[in-house]
């Protein structure tokens, strides 16, 4: 079955440097991925996505590439702020029909003021 | 638009007690997913309902069951509750309609269930 890996588990960057997230899907029928951020006590938000027609999104201070070729896909937040501070999860699609994701083990980012 | 709301936010059950769990989508949404979060395993798949039926299962005992309502509303039940099943119970709502493709989904803040 579908397997995600997500680097580095834990992440600290200064505030107003950039932070990069990596993640590795297996499954090649895999077709869109969405990154979450979670912040403590609340449920996972829908920051970015991306679908495996595109190769680079981008919202502001946040984008996704994704290389279908090598599995992969990151995500890029610039001009980190201390508010960017959470837990991010990648996830890949499983098929092409419903909404069943496996996710990745999440990243924790620090953003030091 | 409001968001999905689940209840309750927080619950705590004795071993071998059932439990059941609510969760209304976003206004519009008729696809509702339900995940377990725990430190350990992460983020996993239960189930999903489109439509008052489910579509997509994932690999979890039968102790875990779900059902959707004409409104789109939905429950998941887990009975015989074990120490294991503490976790973060999190619902999404998705537009997804009825033919193929993959669509967006939007998380609840999730019920905190404690099995003592």
């Amino acid at each position: 079955g579908e397997n995600v890996e997500q680097h580095p588990s834990t992440l600290s960057v200064q505030e107003g440097d950039s932070a990069v997230i990596k993640c590795t899907y297996s499954d090649s029928a895999s077709n869109y991925f969405p990154w979450y951020k979670q912040e403590l006590g609340k449920g996972p938000q829908l920051i970015i996505d991306i679908r495996s027609n595109v190769g680079e999104k981008k919202d502001q201070r946040i984008a996704v590439t994704l290389n279908k070729t090598a599995k992969h896909f990151s995500l890029h937040i610039t001009e980190t702020q201390p508010e960017d501070s959470a837990v991010y999860f990648c996830a890949a699609s499983i098929g092409n029909y419903g909404q069943n994701f496996v996710f990745g083990p999440g990243t924790r980012l620090s953003v030091l003021p | 638009k409001a968001g999905v709301t689940q209840t309750p936010r927080y619950l705590i059950k004795t071993r071998g007690q059932q439990v059941t769990l609510s969760c209304s989508p976003i206004s519009g949404h008729r696809s509702v997913s339900w995940y377990q979060q725990t430190p350990g395993q992460g983020l996993q798949f239960l189930f999903e309902y489109f439509s008052e039926t489910q579509r997509n299962k994932g690999n979890f005992p039968g102790r875990f069951s779900g059902r959707q309502f004409s409104n789109s509303r939905s429950e998941m039940n887990v009975s015989t509750l074990e120490l294991g099943d503490s976790a973060l119970y999190l619902c999404a709502s998705s537009p997804r309609g009825p033919t193929s493709g993959v669509y967006e989904q939007y998380f609840g803040p999730g019920t905190r269930l404690t099995v003592t």
